[in-house]
């Protein structure tokens, strides 16, 4: 059974960092690329970023409202995904949910329950 | 930037056909994935590729997706598929793209 459990969220405030963590388990964790998506509270999904999988390089992609203060990395060691996130903003206050990520011709097949993240001061 | 639009709201009768519509430009040449999301919970993905349907999910749940619109449908619907339904495509520059999704009311 494959599961992704986030963690990490809670109450910050404008200009601060944050780290949410994503366990991963019942897949190769090494061979699975990986989403972070978020939902603002009320509102519709918004893809943040993906890691590609170490086999085909490991590299980053990030949407535009999150270029340069969000980084996305992962923990072989632990099977844990992570995101970084400096600068926030109130307009990242959301649910963030971590999800495998099969590529544009599969989706986005296994989600966490998401974590929320809270932006105020 | 590739835009995916999506009516706000569906409703149907218990055991009726529900139909949502995805529009964007020629989204044919496109991947579409659709996801239902229940109130509280995560999204879970009911079609991918245009048509092809996860292990588990149900045969009602079926899509399409021809020149510039996707639909999923959902035939013979239940109460429990009341929910949020997104469509997804790929798109080059803007990488994951949601639609804005529909929320479907069982009547």
């Amino acid at each position: 059974e494959v599961q992704l459990v986030e963690s990490g969220g809670g109450l910050v405030k404008p200009g601060e960092s944050l780290r949410l963590s994503c366990a991963v388990s019942g897949v190769t964790f090494r061979n699975t690329w990986m989403s972070w998506v978020r939902q603002a509270p009320g509102k519709g999904l918004e893809w943040v970023g993906r890691i590609k999988s170490t086999t085909d390089g490991g590299a980053t992609d990030y949407a535009a409202p999150v270029k340069g203060r969000f980084t996305i990395s992962r923990d072989h060691s632990q099977n844990t995904l992570f995101l970084q996130m400096n600068s926030l903003k109130t307009e990242d206050t959301a649910v963030y949910y971590c999800s495998t990520d099969s590529g544009s011709y599969y989706g986005l097949e296994y989600w966490g329950q998401g974590t929320l993240v809270t932006v105020s001061s | 930037s590739y835009v995916l639009t999506q009516a706000p709201s569906v409703s149907v009768a218990p055991g009726q056909t529900a139909r949502f519509t995805c529009g964007g430009n020629n989204i044919r040449r496109k991947s579409v994935h659709w996801y239902q999301q229940k109130p509280g919970q995560a999204p879970v993905l009911v079609i991918y590729n245009d048509s092809d349907r996860p292990s588990g999910i149900p045969e009602r749940f079926s899509g399409s997706n021809s020149e510039n619109t996707a639909t999923l449908t959902i035939s013979s619907v239940e109460a429990g598929d009341e929910a949020d339904y997104f469509c997804q495509v790929w798109d080059n520059s803007d990488l994951w793209v949601f639609g804005g999704g529909t929320k479907l009311t069982v009547l």
